[in-house]
């Protein structure tokens, strides 16, 4: 079974730092890997999807890579702000996807 | 935009009683999925469809089914409550999985679920 796993469990930066968040997987055999980020007591919000075909993508001041052989992938977070604070889930996707359990970031003004 | 919805917010239920989750999605995606959500454990499978009347379990079925009679909603079931099942439920929805095809999930903005 695929286990996929987030550190830290926890971090927080000063705003205007860049960071990275990591996140790691046993079985490569992925068809895709999707970042998440989930504000408290809220739904999921797709942040960036990366087919197993591709290192990376991005969005904005984000960007996710993708590892494949070393079963890793990043989310770079560029410029931080306060509103970036939330916790941050990775899923690894082949016949479904199996999550992180997070990293809670809080950004502090 | 993709819309995943679910029937309610909050719920709170009684021990014993037979509890109905809903969730609707609007972009014809052949998975759906439930999953709850605890601290710490994070987000774990309780089953999911890849088409209609189809179903398999995932990590956690026990004291659940589910349902699918279109292609648009599926419903979980608790048959009867019990206060371990007190949680955060969100349901998915995504395109079925494929080599070399993007498959993105959406996640409808959950449930949190009581039970006294």
């Amino acid at each position: 079974k695929q286990e996929v796993t987030q550190i830290p469990a926890a971090l927080s930066v000063p705003e205007g730092e860049n960071l990275v968040l990591n996140c790691s997987f046993t079985d490569s055999a992925i068809y895709n890997l999707q970042w998440f980020r989930q504000d408290p007591g809220k739904g999921l919000t797709s942040l960036l999807l990366i087919q197993s075909s591709q290192r990376e993508q991005t969005s904005g001041r984000l960007n996710a890579s993708l590892d494949k052989s070393s079963g890793r992938s990043t989310l770079y977070i560029a410029a931080s702000q306060p509103g970036d604070s939330a916790t941050y889930l990775c899923a690894v996707g082949r016949r479904q996807f199996y999550f992180g359990t997070g990293t809670s970031l809080t950004v502090i003004p | 935009d993709v819309k995943v919805t679910q029937s309610s917010r909050y719920l709170v239920k009684r021990t014993g009683e037979k509890v109905f989750l809903e969730c609707v999605q609007d972009m014809d995606h052949e998975n759906m999925f439930w999953y709850r959500q605890d601290p710490g454990l994070g987000l774990r499978l309780i089953y999911f469809s890849y088409d209609v009347k189809m179903k398999e379990k995932g990590d956690i079925p026990e004291g659940y089914s589910v349902s699918r009679e279109k292609k648009e909603r599926f419903s979980l079931i608790l048959e009867s409550a019990s206060t371990n099942q007190t949680s955060m439920y969100l349901c998915a929805s995504s395109f079925h999985f494929l080599p070399g095809y993007r498959v993105e999930q959406y996640f409808g903005p959950g449930t949190r679920l009581t039970v006294t």
